[in-house]
C-alpha cells in the first residue's frame, strides 16, 4: 500500500499569508496520480488538484500544485478567510486502491 | 450539476448491518464509477471499494473484504454499500465519490457523507 505522510499537522496562519503544504509517498506516484482536497468542518471534500498541478473547475489560482516521483506540494498564495480548512492529499498511482495522506489543518493565527 | 445525494444517518447494534445509498443527479451513474470512503473520528480517509457503475465489476480493499457488498442500480441512477458485522471501530461517516471509470483517475464529486454511529 502507497502511504502518503503529510506535513505539517496544522499550521497557524494569517490571512494574506503565503503557505506551502507537503505530501511524501512511500514510493514513486511518477508526475501525475496526485490530487489534493480541501475539507471544512461538516462538509464533505472538495477537488482543488488533480494531475499534481491542474486546477479543478472553480478553482481560484490561488492555489497551485507542484512536485514528482515522492514530493509533492500544495501553495496557497495569499490565504483568505475561506481557505481555512484541512488540506489532504491522494494518490490515484495504485488505482482504483486509494489511499489518502492524514491532511494538513490550516487554522488562523 | 453534478450531485451524490447520500441516505441519512444510521445508528446500529455491532454484529449488524447497514446499506447506505447514493443517488446521482445531473450525470448517468453507468458513465462512472463509485467509490466508498470511511472517515472514522481522527483517522485518515479510508479507501474500502469502488464499483464500476457501468459494467458493475468490483474491487475491495482488504480491510473490509468479506464484509462489505457494492452495488448499483443504474435504472435509480444509485450506488449502494452493504458493511456487514459492524464493530464499534466502523462508527465513521462514510462518503461515496464518482470518478471516472477508465483506470488511473481522480474522484471529483464527493457525497454528501451518511453518519453510522455503531453502539451497544
Amino acid at each position: 500500500e502507497i502511504v502518503l505522510t503529510q506535513s505539517p499537522a496544522t499550521l497557524s496562519v494569517s490571512p494574506g499569508e503565503r503557505v506551502t503544504l507537503s505530501c511524501r509517498a512511500s514510493q514513486s506516484l511518477s508526475s501525475s496520480y496526485l490530487a489534493w482536497y480541501q475539507q471544512k468542518p461538516g462538509q464533505s471534500p472538495r477537488l482543488l488538484i488533480y494531475s499534481t498541478s491542474s486546477r479543478a473547475t472553480g478553482i481560484p489560482d490561488r492555489f497551485s500544485g507542484g512536485g514528482s516521483g515522492t514530493d509533492f506540494t500544495l501553495t496557497i498564495s495569499r490565504l483568505d478567510p475561506e481557505d481555512f480548512a484541512v488540506y489532504f492529499c491522494q494518490q490515484y498511482y495504485s488505482f482504483p486502491r486509494l489511499t489518502f495522506g492524514g491532511g494538513t489543518k490550516v487554522e488562523i493565527k | 450539476q453534478v450531485h451524490l445525494v447520500q441516505s441519512g444517518d444510521e445508528v446500529k447494534r455491532p454484529g449488524a448491518s447497514v446499506k447506505v445509498s447514493c443517488k446521482a443527479s445531473g450525470f448517468t451513474l453507468s458513465n462512472y464509477a463509485i467509490h466508498w470512503v470511511r472517515q472514522a473520528p481522527g483517522q485518515r480517509l479510508e479507501w474500502m471499494g469502488w464499483i464500476n457503475a457501468d459494467n458493475g465489476g468490483t474491487t475491495y480493499s482488504q480491510n473490509f473484504q468479506g464484509r462489505i457488498t457494492l452495488t448499483r442500480d443504474a435504472s435509480a441512477n444509485t450506488a449502494y454499500m452493504e458493511l456487514n458485522n459492524l464493530r464499534s471501530e466502523d462508527t465513521a461517516i462514510f462518503y461515496c465519490a464518482r470518478s471516472n471509470p477508465a483506470g488511473l483517475t481522480f474522484i471529483d464529486y464527493w457525497g454528501q457523507g451518511a453518519l453510522v454511529t455503531v453502539s451497544s
